[in-house]
Order: C-alpha cells, then sequence, then structure tokens
C-alpha cells in the first residue's frame, strides 16, 4: 500500500460544478498537509496548506482535513475552465520530508 | 517577487554525456529541493540542502546523480554519465525555515536522453 493514495482521473465536469478531490493516507504521524496545482508543463503551484483537523478556505476553495479517518479534500466551487490541471497533495509527519500524491487529473468542460 | 528559476528549460543529450541542472531559489529561503517527477513514480524527493548543508540525499538514485549548493542562491545537480532512465522532469523547489514549510516550485528542466 502506497503511503499516499489518490485517484488519478481524469475527473471531467461541466463548469459551475462543485469538485471533489481527494486523497487517503496510511501515516498517522502525518501532521502537515498541502495542496499544489500543476498545469501541463509547469511546475506545481502551492494552493492550500494546513497543519491541523478541519477546514481552511481560500476563496473558491476549501481544504479539509480528517485526520481520524487519514483524508484529506480539496473543494473548488463554481468551478472554471482554468481550473483544469492535475491537483497533487501532499504530506508530511513532523522534521521528515514531505510525501506526495500521484495527482488527480481534472477538466472543467466549458 | 521572482520565484524559483530553473535553466535549462529543456534538455536533450545523448547517453554517456554529464548533463547540469542548475537552480536559483527564492531569496531569503534557507530550504532547497530537488525532485524528479515521472509518470509512473511521480514526483520524488532527490536530495534536500538547509542553510547550504546536505540534510537528506536518500533519494539521490545512484552515484551517477551528484547535487551541490555552493551558496544561498544556487544550486546544481549533475548527472554523469547519464542514461536514457534519466528522462524527466526535475524539478527544484524551495522554502523558508524548516522543512515544514511549504515548498514553492520553479518550472522544471525537461531532460531527455536519448
Amino acid at each position: 500500500q502506497k503511503e499516499v493514495e489518490q485517484d488519478p482521473g481524469p475527473l471531467s465536469v461541466p463548469e459551475g460544478a462543485i469538485v471533489s478531490l481527494n486523497c487517503t493516507y496510511s501515516n498517522s504521524a502525518f501532521q502537515y498537509f498541502m495542496w499544489y496545482r500543476q498545469y501541463s508543463r509547469k511546475g506545481p503551484e502551492l494552493l492550500m496548506y494546513t497543519y491541523s483537523s478541519g477546514n481552511k478556505e481560500d476563496g473558491r476553495f476549501t481544504a479539509q482535513v480528517d485526520k481520524s479517518s487519514k483524508y484529506i479534500s480539496l473543494f473548488i466551487r463554481d468551478s472554471q475552465p482554468s481550473d483544469s490541471a492535475t491537483y497533487l497533495c501532499a504530506m508530511k509527519p513532523h522534521g521528515q520530508n514531505f510525501v506526495f500524491g500521484p495527482g488527480t487529473r481534472l477538466s472543467v468542460l466549458p | 517577487d521572482a520565484g524559483v528559476i530553473q535553466s535549462p528549460r529543456h534538455e536533450v543529450t545523448e547517453m554517456g554525456q554529464e548533463v547540469t541542472l542548475r537552480c536559483k531559489p527564492i531569496s531569503g529561503h534557507n530550504s532547497l529541493f530537488w525532485y524528479r517527477q515521472t509518470m509512473m513514480r511521480g514526483l520524488e524527493l532527490l536530495i534536500y540542502f538547509n542553510n547550504n548543508v546536505p540534510i537528506d540525499d536518500s533519494g539521490m538514485p545512484e552515484d551517477r546523480f551528484s547535487a551541490k549548493m555552493p551558496n544561498a542562491s544556487f544550486s546544481t545537480l549533475k548527472i554523469q554519465p547519464s542514461e536514457p532512465r534519466d528522462s524527466a522532469v526535475y524539478f527544484c523547489a524551495s522554502s523558508a525555515g524548516q522543512n515544514n514549510q511549504p515548498q514553492h516550485f520553479g518550472d522544471g528542466t525537461r531532460l531527455s536522453i536519448l
């Protein structure tokens, strides 16, 4: 079992839909969680960074962490074609390096 | 503010040649990371520097790979000799403080070894 699991997609949704992207993990020591967006032929771009369980909101993006279920989510409201990209989750225990999920490819259709 | 700058953006070379990838981290960041991304294996950490000192190089695949950070504003990743299986996108990232902080990535070097 990989440390971080993520459905690779592709996930296709119509413009304006609410998108839910998810990662599960096996290491209960993970404390820090990040979501990145990666456009084709570009580097990953940091979207959200959270430390604790619960929700964190930034504009159309909401990150949710459920440590008891070892499950994190990224919600995108009012999705736009410009949101079409690969979304990577990353997480780490204190004092160690981040582990990245394989990414979910999202297409938002106009 | 300038982000992480990597060069070259693309490199195509023949097997056996030496390849040098370069990275300029964000000014003020004292942690630097080199990653490799492939379809099969995703994003893998190769090596991590803190204050110019290599802290963890357990991800470096073999002795053909080496990395240096001579000062706070420059790092290199060298492959010698290169092999076709080294073909991948290589990313450099930097962060402020210790490695619990979020990392900011460059746009990568797309490496093709023929």
